[in-house]
């Protein structure tokens, strides 16, 4: 089945270091939803990209979808203890189903 | 609005014991969904319901049931239980009216973290 990867499984920063997180899928996807969980918490919506090379910012955190439509990728600039979470990426499974990336835990050292 | 709740929060099961997951939306929405979320592997959806009184299998049904008789409420229904359905369990809810090109946004609920012995 469809299937999206997401790198890296885990990444520790500096507060203040940028941080980045990809996500690649084997098929096209007509768009892509991102998610944070915080530590002990649930998956909340950020944002969701549809068109092909769209990029999308809120405040410190740009998204960016592929040309191809086949990957994406989340930046954060300038970490905070704030950011600490998993970021998951979603793709469409069909019928308003989504298949979620593994998710890529983010630790920030103050 | 509340959003989506679960109930309970925590539960230790043993092994053979059942039990079921309540969970439920106060937004009118369309489309609800169970996932379950292993350490490092993302959320996989094991049901889900496009409207009441229909329920559909996802990626990973085997071990659970699910009914669907009101829009508000879709609990799980875990029967015997085993040491693999460790987990953390994972309800949403989506409005269910996207197109082509969107697909809804999913609103979570807090989880039931179950661990059975």
């Amino acid at each position: 089945g469809q299937q999206v990867m997401q790198i890296p499984q885990y990444q520790h920063v500096q507060e203040g270091e940028d941080f980045t997180t990809y996500c690649n899928s084997s098929t096209t996807l007509s768009n892509i939803q991102w998610y944070k969980q915080r530590p002990g918490g649930h998956p909340v919506f950020l944002i969701q990209l549809v068109k092909s090379g769209e990029v999308k910012k809120q405040k410190r955190l740009t998204f960016q979808f592929g040309e191809a439509k086949k990957n994406s990728s989340l930046h954060i600039t300038a970490t905070q203890t704030t950011d600490v979470g998993t970021y998951f990426c979603a793709g469409p499974r069909g019928g308003n189903k989504l298949v979620f990336g593994a998710g890529t835990i983010l630790r920030v050292k103050s | 609005n509340a959003g989506v709740t679960q109930t309970p929060k925590f539960r230790i099961l043993k092994i053979g014991q059942s039990m079921t997951l309540q969970c439920t939306q106060d937004m009118n929405h369309n489309y609800m969904y169970w996932y379950r979320q292993d350490p490092g592997m993302g959320l996989k959806l094991i049901y889900y319901s496009v409207g009441a009184g229909i329920t559909d299998k996802g990626e990973v049904p085997n071990g659970y049931n699910v009914s669907r008789s009101t829009t508000e409420d879709f609990p799980l229904r875990l029967e015997l239980a085993a040491p693999s359905q460790t987990s953390v369990y994972f309800c949403a809810s989506s409005y269910g009216t996207s197109g082509r090109a969107y697909t809804d946004t999913q609103y979570f609920g807090p989880g039931t973290r179950l661990t059975v012995l």
